[in-house]
C-alpha cells in the first residue's frame, strides 16, 4: 500500500501568514494527488486536484505543487475561514490512502 | 442540485451487521465513480471502498472480506453492507463521488455522513 506522510500534523498561524503543508508518498504516484479542506462537522472539500490544479471556486491563495514524491499545499495569505484541517489523498493505486491531516490553528 | 444523502447508521453490537445507503440526486450512480470514506471520532479520513462505473470494486485492508459495496441503479442508490462489525469500525461514514476517474482523482461531491457506533 502507498503511505502518505503528511507534515506538520498541526500549525499555528496568524491571519495573513503563508502556510505550507507537505505530503510525501512512499512510492511514485505521478500527479494523482488531491488536497482537501475539512471543517468540524463537515464533509471534506476539494481544493487542489491532480497535484496542482485549483478546483473551481477555490480562492487563488491556495496552490499545489509537486516534486517527485513530495507534494506541497501552500496558502499564501491565511484568511479566517482557512482555519481547518487539510488532508492529502493519493489516487494512483488502490487502496486509496489519505495523509494523516494537518490542523491549521489560530496563533 | 447535486446531492448525496447517507442513511442507515446507528448503534450496533460487535459482530453485528448494518447496511448504509447513499441516495443520489442530480447525479447518476451508474455512471459515476463512487466511494465510501470514514472518519473515526477525532481522527483522520480513512478510505473504505470504491466502485467503478463498470462494477469493479476495491476495499481498504481493514474492511476487506467484511464490507461489500454495491449499487441499485433503479433507485440511484449506493450501499455499503457491513458485516462482522468491530469497535474500530465506529466512525462517520461518508459517500462521495466523481464523474471523472482517474484524471481528477478527487471526490468532489460528498454526503453529510452517517454515524456508526459499534459497542455493546
Amino acid at each position: 500500500d502507498i503511505q502518505m506522510t503528511q507534515s506538520p500534523s498541526s500549525v499555528s498561524a496568524s491571519v495573513g501568514d503563508r502556510v505550507t503543508i507537505t505530503c510525501r508518498a512512499s512510492q511514485g504516484i505521478n500527479s494523482w494527488l488531491t488536497w482537501y479542506q475539512q471543517k468540524p462537522g463537515k464533509a471534506p472539500k476539494v481544493l487542489i486536484y491532480a497535484a496542482s490544479n485549483l478546483e473551481s471556486g477555490v480562492p487563488s491563495r491556495f496552490s499545489g505543487s509537486a516534486s517527485g514524491t513530495d507534494f506541497t499545499l501552500t496558502i499564501t495569505s491565511l484568511q479566517p475561514e482557512d482555519f481547518a484541517t487539510y488532508y492529502c489523498q493519493q489516487a494512483s493505486t488502490f487502496p486509496l490512502t489519505f495523509g494523516g491531516g494537518t490542523k491549521v490553528e489560530i496563533k | 442540485e447535486v446531492q448525496l444523502v447517507e442513511t442507515g447508521g446507528g448503534l450496533i453490537q460487535p459482530g453485528g451487521s448494518l447496511r448504509l445507503s447513499c441516495v443520489a440526486s442530480g447525479v447518476t450512480v451508474s455512471s459515476s465513480y463512487m466511494t465510501w470514506v470514514r472518519q473515526a471520532p477525532g481522527k483522520g479520513l480513512e478510505w473504505v471502498s470504491f466502485i467503478y462505473t463498470g462494477g469493479t470494486t476495491y476495499y481498504g485492508d481493514s474492511v476487506e472480506g467484511r464490507f461489500t459495496i454495491s449499487r441499485d441503479n433503479s433507485k440511484n442508490t449506493l450501499y455499503l453492507q457491513m458485516n462482522s462489525l468491530r469497535a474500530e469500525d465506529t466512525a462517520v461514514y461518508y459517500c462521495a463521488t466523481t464523474s471523472v476517474w482517474p484524471q481528477r482523482g478527487a471526490f468532489d461531491i460528498w454526503g453529510q455522513g452517517t454515524m456508526v457506533t459499534v459497542s455493546s
